[in-house]
């Protein structure tokens, strides 16, 4: 079964903290990650997606990705209450065809 | 900027009735899938559409299920006899070459 595993928390953080989010994953064919913000009742909202090992960053995101170590995380710096979600971490597992998400953790960006 | 749209937001069913949920994926995308999330756990692959056959589908998606890409526009998602497990949130996706995968809103399935 190929799995991603993320720590549900809550994870609170003041407003203007980095925010670090992590996440594992099984399948050691994935290639490609993704993480998708998910607001209470809304749909998954792509944020980042990474393919290499190293670091990607994106405006306030940083994504990190470690294949040896089969580690995803997503820094969020100057976390602002608007950042307030789950974030879900997604690898692709089939090819293109498919994605198997984690459970999310919920970030809780306080005043 | 071109989103995945929906319809219906939510629809209610008797057990055993047939649904289709329908879905217009961004227009020069290519690949098409549809997830699934129960209230409080995590979404959870159905299946994938490529070049107007199934590439992918996962043990959820049984017999009494089926996608269909009707005209050039449409993406649908037909449950044939509906059971009250079905009821979770249904998302359609899109992806322009089999990667970024981008979701519509759902819809919303009560089976009662």
């Amino acid at each position: 079964q190929k799995e991603v595993e993320q720590n549900s928390g809550p994870l609170s953080v003041p407003e203007g903290a980095i925010a670090s989010l992590n996440c594992t994953y099984s399948d050691r064919g994935s290639q490609s990650f993704f993480w998708y913000r998910q607001y209470s009742g809304k749909s998954p909202e792509l944020i980042m997606s990474i393919y290499s090992n190293g670091d990607k960053e994106d405006g306030r995101f940083t994504a990190q990705l470690n294949k040896a170590s089969q580690y995803v995380s997503l820094l969020i710096r100057d976390s602002q209450p608007s950042d307030s979600a789950t974030y879900l971490c997604a690898a692709d597992t089939g090819g293109g065809n498919k994605l198997t998400f984690g459970t999310g953790t919920q970030l809780k960006v306080e005043l | 900027e071109p989103e995945v749209t929906q319809t219906p937001s939510h629809q209610v069913t008797q057990m055993g009735q047939e649904v289709i949920l329908r879905c217009v994926p961004i227009s020069n995308h290519l690949y098409f899938y549809w997830y699934r999330q129960i209230l409080g756990q995590k979404v959870e692959f159905l299946v994938s559409f490529y070049n107007n056959e199934i590439s992918e589908k996962s043990e959820i998606f049984d017999d009494q299920f089926s996608v269909e890409r009707p005209d050039g526009s449409n993406f649908t998602l037909k449950i044939r006899s509906t059971k009250l497990e079905d009821s979770a949130m249904y998302f359609c996706a899109s992806a322009p070459e089999g990667n970024e995968q981008f979701f519509g809103p759902g819809t919303r399935l009560t089976v009662l």
